[in-house]
């Protein structure tokens, strides 16, 4: 299958700080990507959606100016979390579409402290 | 709302028994559904998709669906404690923003050795 790289793994910061975190697709163009988040044993909730050239768009109560997306090119995609809380603590998850399938990134565990 | 309905779990079988995860979904404008497992801590990653009425096979696994019923399963058979993880069903509709998938809460499947 295809592979989507998600970048870094794991991230610890503190409180206040802005965190980027990058999605590439490897092996093939997405000109859409998606931007997930999880907590704790709940499912994947969409945060926004990432189209190369454009604007996100953004799911209904996610902060746009917050949850910064850039989607420069075909293969690279990434959300930065800005003035980063507790609460924003989670993972994130991106994916991109290769004809009919999604494909997940491996995920990045954000703590704020 | 695009809802997605899954029971929680978490499902125990022993080892190789059938396990059998069952899906709702409420929009009839659902055009595919797809199953990924999930393990602690990790990204989803993609078992199979299905989008016409019926069974469609792949291994050990067999996804099932209904449209009338609005219905999606999926049976694992000769379950393996390596199967032990959360099962996520997402449906796939179409918006102005492009094709989204919708995911349920997860069923965690466990088996016992």
């Amino acid at each position: 299958g295809a592979v989507v790289s998600q970048h870094p793994s794991w991230v610890i910061c503190k409180s206040g700080t802005s965190v980027k975190i990058e999605c590439r697709s490897l092996d093939f163009q997405a000109t859409t990507m998606f931007w997930y988040r999880q907590f704790p044993k709940q499912s994947l909730m969409l945060m926004a959606t990432s189209n190369e050239g454009s604007k996100a768009t953004y799911e209904q109560g996610v902060e746009k100016d917050k949850f910064l997306i850039n989607h420069a090119s075909l293969t690279l995609s990434t959300l930065t979390v800005t003035s980063a809380h507790p609460e924003d603590s989670s993972f994130y998850i991106c994916s991109a579409r290769k004809n009919t399938e999604a494909f997940f990134g491996q995920g990045t565990r954000l703590t704020v402290v | 709302q695009k809802e997605v309905e899954q029971n929680s779990g978490p499902l125990s079988v022993p080892e190789g028994a059938i396990a059998s995860l069952n899906c709702t979904y409420s929009d009839r404008g659902s055009q595919s559904f797809f199953w990924y497992r999930q393990y602690s801590g990790k990204s989803p990653e993609l078992i199979m998709f299905i989008y016409s009425n019926g069974d469609k096979e792949d291994g050990r696994f067999t996804a099932q669906l209904n449209k009338a019923s609005q219905y999606v399963s999926l049976l694992i058979r000769d379950s393996q404690p390596s199967d032990s993880a959360t099962y996520l069903c997402a449906s796939e509709t179409a918006d102005n923003a492009g094709n989204m998938l919708t995911f349920g809460g997860g069923t965690r499947l466990m088996v016992k050795p």
